[in-house]
């Protein structure tokens, strides 16, 4: 089945570094959604993209939809201790709307 | 406003008992879709349910069973419990569901199956 694959799957940075995770789709996808989960705490939305190509910024987060509507990046910038948590994709499946495809999620700690 | 209410929090349960988890979306939302959560295993989709009918439905066995209410709220209910359902379960609502609606997720409740 389709599936959403997020990589890497835990990365460890130094607080000022930066950090990127990616996801990636078998298929083209409608939509992509990215949420985070702090530890012991329930996803919390951070973003859409839609558009081929849209990016999309939040202060020291940039996001990214590839042209291809099959992959898409977070990117933060200057790690800070606030940003640990787990960051995940979703993405909605073209041509059904109605159920997101998650990714595993890629966990992410700031040594200070 | 109010966020999702998941009840309860915690949860302790012995292998072969049932249990029933409750969530309490977002006033004015209609749609309720349940995950699993494990570690390493991500968030696994149970089910949606939107004006009290399953819209959408995951990749697990018929223990696993749910329902929504007039008011939105929604119930799950797990029987035959196993150890390997020892998870995090989450609810999230969310105006009209499908995809390109942002989810509002619940704190989750921990169940624990000893």
């Amino acid at each position: 089945g389709q599936q959403v694959m997020q990589i890497p799957q835990y990365q460890h940075v130094q607080e000022g570094e930066d950090f990127t995770t990616y996801c990636n789709s078998s298929t083209t996808l409608s939509n992509i959604q990215w949420y985070k989960q702090r530890p012991g705490g329930h996803p919390v939305f951070l973003i859409q993209l839609v558009k081929s190509g849209e990016v999309k910024k939040q202060k020291r987060l940039t996001f990214q939809f590839g042209e291809a509507k099959k992959n898409s990046s977070l990117h933060i910038t200057a790690t800070q201790t606030t940003d640990v948590g787990t960051y995940f994709c979703a993405g909605g499946r073209a041509g059904n709307n109605r159920k997101l495809i998650w990714g595993l999620g890629t966990s992410l700690a700031v040594n200070p | 406003k109010a966020g999702v209410t998941q009840t309860p929090r915690y949860l302790i349960k012995t292998r072969g008992q049932q249990v029933t988890l409750s969530c309490s979306p977002i006033s004015g939302h209609r749609s309720v879709s349940w995950y699993q959560q494990t570690p390493g295993q991500g968030l696994q989709f149970l089910f949606e349910y939107f004006s009290e009918t399953q819209r959408n439905k995951g990749n697990f066995p018929g223990r696993f069973s749910g329902r929504q209410f007039s008011n939105s709220r929604s119930e799950m209910n797990v029987s035959t419990l196993e150890l390997g359902d020892s998870a995090l379960y989450l609810c999230a609502s969310s105006w009209g569901g499908g995809t390109n609606t942002e989810a509002f997720f619940g704190q989750g409740t921990r169940l624990t199956v000893v």
